[in-house]
């Protein structure tokens, strides 16, 4: 079956711009998280959707970053006014319910120039 | 927010040398992973370890979870160089549906 697929693959901005990111979940799956990725910092948890449960956002960095996921299923991860120290890779997973095993898309490349 | 160590950092070795890779932290977990990321791919979870002292086996790697729950190491056996990859450990703390990962071992393994 299709696994976890996120769009675009690369993607280049200039700084102060906005950009959006896609997650398509396996389809089924009620819970869905974003991480980010940046060189020599391992994953870092950003934001996590449970069915219709409010959003834990916990984790992303500031008030530029937001998500939404619409109709339990298709999330969309926007950065506005982007800087250079959000250059990285941004990877959404999904699972069946919480607590269960994640499956990861192969993620986003983000460069801000 | 509990913090994962791992080591080495990274790791090159010749095909068919044994390895072990090491997860620490000062944290009790109630689960651990670990996960294989390769280039332009996402983290694939290999093993789920929740008891204290448990080791699991997948083919040529063991796992095992410290008896205090705070530590796990990863061995390769006569590695390949299809091993080669980034490993990741992963906790979780009772309660919470959310992950924390280290920062990984990258390991390169040469024919």
């Amino acid at each position: 079956g299709a696994g976890v697929s996120q769009s675009p693959s690369n993607k280049v901005t200039e700084k102060g711009k906005d950009v959006e990111l896609r997650c398509d979940p396996i389809s089924g799956h009620t819970a869905l998280y974003w991480y980010r990725q940046s060189l020599g910092q391992g994953l870092e948890f950003l934001i996590y959707f449970q069915g219709n449960s409010a959003p834990d956002k916990s984790g992303l960095p500031s008030d530029r970053f937001s998500a939404e996921r619409t109709g339990g299923s298709v999330s969309t991860l926007t950065i506005q006014r982007t800087q250079q120290e959000d250059s990285a890779v941004y990877l959404c997973a999904s699972s069946l319910v919480r607590d269960r095993e994640q499956y990861f898309g192969p993620g986003t490349r983000l460069t801000v120039t | 927010t509990q913090l994962l160590e791992q080591s080495p950092q990274f790791l090159s070795i010749q095909e068919g040398e044994n390895l072990t890779v090491y997860c620490n932290s000062s944290s009790v977990f109630s689960s651990l992973q670990w996960y294989r990321q390769e280039p332009g791919e996402g983290p694939v979870l290999l093993v789920t370890v929740v008891t204290g002292g448990e080791v699991k086996k997948l083919k040529r790697l063991t796992f095992q979870f410290g008896d205090a729950r705070k530590d796990s190491s990863l061995h390769i056996t006569a590695a390949q160089p299809g091993d080669t990859g980034l490993y990741l450990c992963a906790a979780r703390n009772s309660g919470y549906s959310t992950l924390t990962f280290g920062k990984g071992t990258m390991l390169l393994v040469s024919p």
